[in-house]
């Protein structure tokens, strides 16, 4: 069983639909949460970061994690087209920045 | 925000050949760089945490004499793939830790694909 799992995808939108990725992870010791959004052939660009359990907003981008569950929720609202890209989930203990990504998910939202 | 640099962007070599990759910290000093591998479709995978003037630490299962890393700076971190083979393609990224924090302070350059003929 991988450490952090998340469905690849593609998931396809319509333009304006709200957009839920999610990954789940077995570490409970994983108290940093991120959301990365990657374009094709580009570094990962950090959308979200969240400490422990609870929800954040920013802007269109609201990130959930639910640590009893193991569970963590990216929400996109309005999508755009400019959002197609592959969104990853990454997750650390803390100790010294090294990350466990998940797969990531690839989204396409469609004019 | 910070900007991590990574030359080159893409890079074809023959089998046998070495490879040097380099990823800079333009406006800040970063004591810790990590290398990633990416295949296509697949995760990020680490690779390596490269430590401002000490050896860099290898995650199990990458040799650490066939993927050197050099951080001789607080701004500069190389990682030379020898004698590359086919199977050494793919995406290498590199990242740069400002604060020594949880990962809010990581900023990633824009990658390098290496392809092995």
């Amino acid at each position: 069983q991988k450490e952090v799992e998340q469905d690849p995808g593609p998931l396809s939108v319509p333009e304006g639909a709200i957009v839920s990725l999610n990954c789940t992870y077995s570490n409970s010791a994983f108290q940093y949460f991120m959301w990365y959004r990657q374009y094709s052939r580009k570094g990962p660009e950090l959308l979200m970061y969240t400490y422990s359990s609870g929800n954040k907003e920013d802007g269109r981008f609201t990130a959930q994690v639910d640590k009893s569950s193991k569970y963590i929720s990216l929400f996109i609202r309005d999508s755009q087209p400019s959002d197609s890209a592959t969104y990853l989930c990454a997750m650390s203990t803390g100790g010294g920045n090294k990350l466990t990504f998940g797969t990531g998910t690839q989204l396409k939202v469609e004019l | 925000g910070a900007v991590v640099s990574q030359h080159p962007s893409w890079v074809i070599c023959k089998s046998g050949t070495s490879v040097k990759i380099e990823c800079r910290s333009l406006d800040f000093q970063a004591t810790t760089m990590f290398w990633y591998r990416q295949f296509p479709k697949q995760s990020l995978m680490l690779m390596a945490t490269s430590n401002e003037g000490s050896k860099a630490t290898y995650e199990q299962g990458v040799e650490k004499d066939k993927f050197l890393i050099n951080h001789a700076s607080l701004t500069l971190s190389t990682l030379t793939v020898t004698s590359a083979h086919p199977e050494d393609s793919s995406f290498y990224i590199c990242s740069a830790d400002l604060s020594g924090g949880g990962g809010e302070k990581l900023f990633f350059g824009s990658g390098t694909q290496l392809s092995v003929l």
